[in-house]
């Protein structure tokens, strides 16, 4: 099925750990962006990319990496992994016709723990 | 930098009553993109609606209308007779749009709606 997916659904890191989190697309967006969620706090944009090999940092990118180099997938890679990282991680990809910017589509999310 | 704000964090009614969310924005710049995003709590984020900043008509599909009026910065959603089904977190959010391309969304806080039997 077309869409955007990510994976892993569920994750426990220790403090300190590194990781990566999958997102991938297959529906030829050029627009891909990684968002958390935090209750009482909505979600808050970590990075996002605008094509194969341009990112830029969104609201919240400390402690957080990412690269595009290819249209189809963006990782996103915590570092040395806190517990203020706790969060659910949402992937999402949108493009442009006719000079319109549609809809983003999300993943499904990755729920993190850290402990 | 932009702002949403949706000043509206948990609205209940009893089922068949219209209710409207009010989403307020900040943007400094002159084209831009507006959504509405449904959260239910099984955890997704469904799709409800774009606008962009030169389009103010209003919308209807079925049971949902919004409402965009550039002068006030607002883009408000009105769910008209209400069912136990939208009760959900519903998202405003806003995406800049330039020579760049789209930065990313940039979302309200959300708010809770519980529609009652």
């Amino acid at each position: 099925n077309a869409g955007v997916t990510q994976t892993p659904k569920f994750q426990v890191l220790k403090t300190g750990q590194s990781m990566t989190l999958q997102c991938a697309q297959d529906m030829n967006h050029e627009y891909m962006s990684w968002y958390r969620q935090d209750p009482g706090m909505g979600l808050r944009l970590i990075h996002y990319s605008v094509g194969a090999g341009i990112t830029d940092q969104g609201e919240v990118p400390n402690g957080y990496n990412v690269s595009r180099s290819t249209t189809e997938d963006f990782p996103l890679r915590l570092l040395s992994a806190a517990p203020s990282q706790t969060s659910v991680y949402f992937c999402a990809s949108s493009h442009t016709a006719r000079g319109q910017l549609y809809g983003y589509t999300f993943g499904s999310g990755t729920r993190l723990t850290v402990v | 930098a932009q702002k949403v704000t949706q000043a509206q964090t948990e609205i209940s009614v009893v089922e068949k009553e219209d209710v409207t969310l009010d989403c307020v924005y900040e943007t400094r710049d002159t084209t831009y993109y507006l959504f509405w995003y449904k959260q239910p709590p099984s955890g997704e984020l469904v799709f409800l609606i774009r606008r962009n900043s030169f389009d103010e008509q209003n919308e209807i599909s079925g049971r949902y209308s919004w409402n965009f009026q550039k002068s006030t910065s607002s883009f408000n959603f009105t769910i008209t007779a209400s069912q136990v089904v939208d009760s959900a977190v519903y998202f405003c959010a806003l995406s800049g749009y330039s020579g760049g391309g789209a930065d990313g969304l940039t979302f309200g806080k959300g708010t809770h709606l519980i529609i009652q039997p």
